[in-house]
């Protein structure tokens, strides 16, 4: 079946330092791909998504890009803030919404 | 617009007791969706419901019973809590937005039994 890889955390990292997270994913077909955030005592909110090759999601200074190749989804930004930290899910839907796949979650840290 | 709601917030049970979740959004979404978040488990999802109507099991649906209310309402009961079930609830819904389907997620429900 599809699932998600990422890496494991915790990831503790100094404010303004760059960040990436590793995702990547195994699927039939073509899912879309999808980042998650979830601060302290919150649900999941949507970060990014792309749903096709070669698309690139972008919300608050987070960027991942789709690729095919390497069936990766990786999350970056450029200088994280303390307010940044959180756990980030990547994952995927590959059945016209009946089938969204969750990797186990990345915490991260930011230390000011 | 509120999205999708939960209740309660926590809860506590004592072995054996009964309870039911409450879930419902307003976004007019088909699917809906109940998971629980344990420690270094992500999210495992309990079960699903595609459409007013129908419920199909996920991953760990062994203890759990649902109910598709309406559109709005999707319920989750333990029938006899048990320690094993000590995890926080979350609530989903799908829709399709900006070329695709997103899901929502309701704020948990952190459930302890003891």
């Amino acid at each position: 079946g599809d699932s998600v890889t990422q890496m494991e955390g915790p990831v503790t990292l100094s404010e303004e330092a760059f960040l990436t997270i590793n995702c990547t994913y195994t699927a039939t077909g073509y899912p879309s791909l999808f980042w998650y955030v979830q601060y302290p005592g919150e649900g999941l909110q949507l970060l990014l998504k792309a749903t096709k090759a070669d698309d690139k999601g972008s919300n608050k200074g987070f960027e991942a890009t789709y690729r095919k190749e390497t069936t990766s989804f990786h999350l970056e930004k450029g200088s994280v803030q303390v307010s940044d930290s959180a756990v980030y899910f990547c994952a995927l839907e590959g059945n016209y919404g009946q089938n969204f796949v969750f990797g186990p979650g990345t915490r991260l840290s930011v230390l000011p | 617009n509120a999205g999708v709601t939960q209740t309660p917030k926590f809860q506590v049970l004592k072995t054996g007791q009964s309870m039911t979740l409450q879930c419902a959004q307003d976004m007019n979404h088909n699917s809906m969706y109940w998971y629980r978040q344990d420690p270094g488990m992500g999210l495992r999802l309990i079960y699903y419901s595609a459409s007013e109507g129908t419920t199909d099991k996920g991953e760990v649906p062994n203890g759990y019973n649902v109910s598709r209310l309406n559109k709005r309402e999707f319920s989750l009961r333990l029938e006899s809590a048990a320690p094993s079930q000590t995890s926080v609830y979350f609530c989903a819904s799908s829709g399709f937005r900006d070329r695709d389907y997103e899901q929502y997620f309701g704020p948990g429900t952190r459930l302890t039994v003891t």
